[in-house]
């Protein structure tokens, strides 16, 4: 089955900075998804990675706050930018194919301070 | 995509069934049902889905309500790895909602020697 690497597994970064957060996928996906993880929290659904395109964001969710890029199948990144202790979670990229029920990386855990 | 409630906590033995429970009475014709489980620090591992039919794989088995309004996971022989959240998930298998998945807050299962 395919798989999904995170980098960086886990970072702490400083307010007012952002973090670029990079999916990479070892086969081609059709689909490549964001979510969040907030402490004690279910997931949550930032984003869709369009490859070539705009990403199409969910509800509470800005492109301005969490840029994500998607060039090619397999590689998708998400920045989370000017960050603030709220944006402390953890970021989980997934994937999806024709030949595939959707699967995850094993997330970013990002403490602000 | 239908709402799902599932009970909150469970505990089970270690070689004994692990039964599931989800309810998801507003689900419509053309929404599947999907397992997911999350172990502590991973990302969601997908473990079965299904439409009507009773489902089985490696993993575990999937009963669906003849009317579909709840379903079981059941888990047949739980070992102390098969601790984690588990999540019951419907959605529509094509369509804009194609891929994504909206995660209640799962139950949490405990397996114990």
């Amino acid at each position: 089955s395919a798989v999904i690497s995170q980098k960086p597994s886990r970072d702490i970064c400083q307010r007012g900075t952002s973090l670029t957060i990079q999916c990479q996928v070892d086969s081609q996906v059709t689909m490549m998804f964001w979510y969040r993880q907030q402490p004690g929290q279910s997931l949550t659904l930032i984003a869709t990675a369009n490859q070539g395109s705009e990403a199409t964001y969910e509800s509470g969710f800005v492109i301005d706050k969490f840029p994500i890029s998607r060039p090619n199948l397999t590689f998708s990144t998400l920045t989370v930018s000017n960050m603030s202790p709220e944006d402390s979670s953890i970021y989980l990229c997934s994937g999806l194919s024709m030949n595939t029920e959707a699967f995850f990386g094993q997330g970013t855990r990002l403490t602000v301070v | 995509d239908a709402k799902t409630t599932q009970p909150p906590s469970m505990d089970c033995a270690e070689g004994r069934a692990a039964n599931l429970p989800c309810n998801h009475s507003t689900i419509s014709g053309n929404e599947y049902v999907y397992w997911y489980r999350q172990i502590h620090s991973q990302g969601p591992q997908y473990i079965i889905h299904g439409l009507k039919n009773n489902e089985t794989n490696e993993m575990a088995s999937l009963i669906i309500t003849e009317d579909r309004k709840s379903s079981t996971l059941i888990l047949p022989h739980a070992t102390l790895r098969d601790t984690a959240v588990y999540y019951c998930i419907v959605r529509n298998a094509g369509g804009t909602s194609y891929g994504k998945l909206t995660f209640g807050q799962g139950t949490i299962l405990t397996v114990h020697p």
